[in-house]
């Protein structure tokens, strides 16, 4: 079945600087990868996602990057403001039918 | 539309008491997923229907545990008996389709004493 490894699982970034959030998968079938942001206190959110079609795609300072012969893809988020602070879960699709969420990483931006 | 409905916000119990949780997913959304979050495990799908239908429940974590959706705009789920180690948020998420975007209501943060 799939596992979905996430790493690191704290990151802490001076604000301005970049965040990359890595995740590896084992299912070569799976071809959809999204991402979901949870603020303190809050349910996950859909901030991005990408089908195994595409290589990269962006949105304003977020873009995700899918690396499938090597069956990973990564989160970057450039140019961090206090308000990217939250926790990042990756996920992948397990079968036709669910997907299956990484541990989370939890991002803090320094001031 | 208010998007996933879920109730109660808060629960507080005491241990052997019976649970239950309740959701209303997004209008026109015909999978529902429950998950449980904590620190240790992360977010653990515990069950999902589609159409109405559990399809599959190996993640529910005992018989204690149990789910149900008896129509498109409702489903439960109920802890009896409850224990302390239940204690997490419970979040309920619904979806158009199964490998789609997954929208999640606000949460049931749970604490068995």
């Amino acid at each position: 079945g799939e596992n979905v490894e996430q790493h690191p699982s704290t990151l802490s970034v001076q604000e301005g600087d970049s965040a990359v959030i890595k995740c590896t998968y084992s299912d070569s079938a799976s071809n959809y990868f999204p991402w979901y942001k949870q603020e303190l206190g809050k349910r996950p959110q859909l901030i991005i996602d990408i089908r195994s079609n595409v290589g990269e795609k962006k949105d304003q300072r977020i873009a995700v990057t899918l690396n499938k012969t090597a069956k990973h893809f990564s989160l970057h988020i450039t140019e961090t403001q206090p308000e990217d602070s939250a926790v990042y879960f990756c996920a992948a699709p397990k079968g036709d039918d669910k997907i299956i969420f990484g541990k989370g990483t939890r991002l803090h931006i320094l001031p | 539309d208010a998007g996933v409905i879920q109730s109660p916000r808060h629960e507080v119990t005491e241990m052997g008491q019976e649970v239950t949780l309740r959701c209303k997913p997004i209008s026109g959304h015909n999978s529902l997923f429950w998950y449980r979050q904590t620190m240790m495990r992360g977010l653990e799908l515990l069950i999902y229907f589609n159409n109405n239908v559990p399809i599959d429940d190996s993640g529910m974590p005992e018989d204690r545990f149990s789910a149900k959706m008896p129509n498109a705009s409702f489903s439960t789920l109920k802890i009896q008996p409850s224990e302390p180690r239940d204690s997490a948020v419970y979040f309920c998420a619904s979806s158009s389709g199964t490998v789609v975007e997954q929208f999640f209501g606000p949460g049931t943060r749970l604490t068995v004493l």
